[in-house]
C-alpha cells in the first residue's frame, strides 16, 4: 500500500476554508484516497474518498491532482467542531482492505 | 440506524488475566475489522473478517491475541495473559464488504492492564 505524507499540524480561522494537503506519490492505479478524522478520543469518522475525480459531499471536497500523487481535503467553512486529527489513507481496491494509518494532521480551528 | 457498538467501553484488568472485547457491527455489514490505537497514534490494523471467515490476521501482535466471528455478525477479540503493553484503545469497524468501501468505526474499548 502506498504511504502518505501530511503536515503534522495546521491552524485555520473559524469560518474560513481549511485546506489539508496529502502526498501519496507512490499511489498505484487501483488505490483510492480516503480521508477520516478523529475528534478527541472518539472513533474515526469517515469524511470522503476518491479515485481520480474530484469529489464533494456534505462534509468536504476532495481535490486529487491529475497525476494522483497528491490531494487536498477542503472544509469550506471550518467551525470549532472541525478541530480534529485528519488522516489521509491510500486503500487498495482489491482484497486487502486494511487501512494503514499515519500520524495525520492535527487541525486547530480558532475563533 | 444503529452504528457499530463495542463493549465494554472501559476494561481494567490485572496483568495475566484474559479479556474478551466484543464488537457488534452495523446490520448487513459483511466485513468486520479490528484495530488497536495507542495514545497519539493512528489506529493499527489487527485483523479482519468477511462473514465468519478471518481473511487477514497479519496485524495480531502475537499468539496471545485471537479473534472470532462464528456466525458472521458479532465478533470477539480475546487477549490471553494480558500484559501492560496491551493497554490501548481497541477499535472495531465494519463495512458492506465491497471493494474499497467505507469502514465505519465504533466508539472503542479502552483497555488498561495494571
Amino acid at each position: 500500500d502506498a504511504k502518505t505524507t501530511q503536515p503534522t499540524s495546521m491552524d485555520c480561522a473559524e469560518g474560513r476554508a481549511a485546506n489539508l494537503p496529502c502526498n501519496h506519490s507512490t499511489i498505484s492505479g487501483n488505490e483510492y484516497v480516503y480521508w477520516y478524522r478523529q475528534i478527541h478520543s472518539q472513533g474515526p469518522q469517515y469524511i470522503i474518498h476518491g479515485l481520480k475525480n474530484n469529489e464533494t459531499n456534505e462534509m468536504a471536497s476532495l481535490i486529487i491532482t491529475e497525476d494522483r500523487k497528491s490531494s487536498t481535503l477542503i472544509l469550506p467553512h471550518a467551525t470549532l467542531r472541525d478541530t480534529a486529527v485528519y488522516y489521509c489513507i491510500v486503500l487498495n481496491a482489491g482484497n486487502n482492505r486494511k487501512l494503514i494509518w499515519g500520524l495525520g494532521t492535527s487541525l486547530a480551528v480558532n475563533p | 440506524g444503529a452504528g457499530v457498538s463495542q463493549s465494554p467501553r472501559y476494561k481494567v484488568t490485572k496483568r495475566g488475566q484474559d479479556v474478551a472485547l466484543r464488537c457488534d457491527p452495523i446490520s448487513g455489514h459483511v466485513s468486520l475489522y479490528w484495530y488497536r490505537q495507542a495514545l497519539g497514534q493512528g489506529p493499527e490494523f489487527l485483523t479482519y473478517f468477511n462473514y465468519e471467515a478471518q481473511q487477514d490476521k497479519s496485524g495480531l501482535p502475537n499468539d496471545r491475541f485471537s479473534a472470532e466471528r462464528p456466525e458472521g455478525s458479532i465478533s470477539t477479540l480475546t487477549i490471553q495473559r494480558t500484559e501492560q503493553r496491551d493497554s490501548a484503545m481497541y477499535r472495531c469497524a465494519s463495512s458492506f464488504g465491497r471493494a474499497a468501501d467505507t469502514q465505519y468505526f465504533g466508539p472503542g474499548t479502552r483497555l488498561t492492564v495494571l
